[in-house]
């Protein structure tokens, strides 16, 4: 089955730097790879996501980017703000399996 | 759009009782629904994927009698821990598909303490 590592498991950094949170996935079949964003206690909310047609894609300060060869993707936070401090999962899925599997998540904090 | 909802948010209950959790899509109809667990700090497991008018499929691992999982209508699963014990203490979170999309979206969780 499928398998998705995520890097690092915890990211610091400060206010109006960059974060990059990196995951890989072992199945080529996978072909959907959503990121999510939860803060503490609450549910995971979708923040972007992308499709393997595509190579990346970008809303507003956030970004992703896939590799499908690598099977790696990426989130990239630009301009990072204290209320981007939260854990943040990254997932994929096949169209096929319907389910999506969860990579462990990263605890990025933004340091004012 | 697409808002799910889950109830209860909060439960205690005595070890050897069940206890059932219910979650909704709001405005739309969701043919799937998936039931997580997710432990303090650690990634959302996914237990069950609950199909509408057809036995839900579980991940290895995780006890059909013991997760009883619902999914009578378009818009309700439900999931229902039966004879709860201390190490049923988690937080879960249902899910749900709307049709003929990838995106699934999260409930608010409930949080489950067995005593």
């Amino acid at each position: 089955g499928e398998n998705v590592e995520q890097h690092p498991s915890t990211l610091s950094v400060q206010e109006g730097d960059s974060a990059v949170i990196k995951c890989t996935y072992s199945d080529s079949a996978s072909n959907y790879f959503p990121w999510y964003k939860q803060e503490l206690g609450k549910r995971p909310q979708l923040i972007i996501d992308i499709r393997s047609n595509v190579g990346e894609k970008k809303d507003q300060r956030i970004a992703v980017t896939l590799n499908k060869t690598a099977k790696h993707f990426s989130l990239h936070i630009t301009e990072t703000q204290p209320e981007d401090s939260a854990v943040y999962f990254c997932a994929a899925g096949s169209g096929g399996s319907e389910k999506l599997v969860f990579g462990k998540g990263t605890k990025l904090t933004v340091n004012p | 759009g697409a808002v799910v909802s889950q109830h209860p948010s909060w439960v205690i209950c005595k070890s050897g009782t069940s206890v059932k959790i219910e979650c909704r899509s709001l405005d739309f109809q969701a043919t799937t629904m998936f039931w997580y667990r997710q432990f303090p700090k650690q990634s959302l497991m996914l237990m069950a994927t609950s199909n509408e008018g057809s036995k839900a499929t579980y991940e290895q691992g995780v006890e059909k009698d013991k997760f009883l999982i619902n999914h009578a209508s378009l818009t309700l699963s439900t999931l229902t821990v039966t004879s709860a014990h201390p190490e049923d203490s988690s937080f879960y979170i249902c899910s749900a598909r709307v049709p003929g999309g990838e995106t699934q979206y999260f409930g608010p969780g409930t949080r489950l303490l067995v005593l």
